[in-house]
């Protein structure tokens, strides 16, 4: 596992951005990869993308794509969410998690504390 | 997507209790099921893998079954540090993972 602390909470202007940081300790975190999933109030997770930090290597979910960015910095073990154009609908929690495999299986071992994301004028 | 629709939204039970919590994809995903335990204030955990290989360190109380469509998480005898919000996660398709939209387990 590995310990993983996020940035704190944000509140923003609808139509901007925002970036939420995710730094990893303790652990491994350029061989793993990172992904983000947020929680609306009162609805289920969301899985919103993801990186393999050693490649640089992403993916995200159609409903994102084009509106959202996820980076990492190898050096300081930090992955990095970026979701542009917000609305009052981007009001939600949003984690980072790391991705552990084995035995075929995959599952979401260690994760953020979470970041509350307030869209609001 | 695969879809996860899990069951019963909420659930109250007293200490001691046997619980069942329900777990269906929208099509088949073998056994690419996980199950996480979730409090207030606190990261998920992650209890259950693979359907049903118990995580290191998680309590013996929790298992998980199933296969195909239908998986269901069950905690033999309930503690008072197990009322929490449990999810299940399919990785059937990877990176395109999806969540349950929960049950919350609080005490009778």
């Amino acid at each position: 596992q590995v310990h993983l602390v996020q940035s704190g909470a944000e509140v923003k202007q609808p139509g901007s951005s925002v970036k939420v940081s995710c730094k990893a300790s303790g652990g491994s975190f350029s061989d793993h990869a990172t992904t983000w999933v947020r929680q609306v109030p009162g609805q289920g997770l969301e899985w919103m993308g993801r990186i393999i930090p050693m490649f640089g290597m992403t993916h995200y979910a159609q409903k994102f794509q084009g509106r959202v960015t996820v980076t990492a910095d190898t050096s300081t073990s930090t992955a990095f969410l970026e979701l542009r154009d917000l609305t009052s609908e981007d009001t939600a929690d949003y984690y980072c998690a790391r991705v552990e495999t084995g035995h075929n299986y995959s599952w979401l071992d260690s994760w953020g504390q979470g970041t509350r994301v307030i869209v609001s004028s | 997507d695969i879809q996860m629709t899990q069951s019963p939204p909420s659930l109250s039970a007293s200490v001691g209790d046997r619980v069942t919590i329900t777990c269906r994809a929208s099509q088949s995903i073998s056994t690419y099921l996980n199950w996480y335990q979730h409090k207030p204030g606190k990261p998920p955990k992650v209890l259950i893998y693979g359907a049903s290989n118990l995580q290191i360190g998680v309590p013996s109380r929790f298992s998980g079954s199933g296969s195909g469509t239908d998986f269901t998480l069950t905690i033999s005898s309930l503690q008072p540090e197990d009322f929490a919000t449990y999810f299940c996660q399919q990785t059937y398709r990877p990176p395109r993972i999806t969540f349950g939209q929960g049950t919350r387990l609080e005490i009778k």
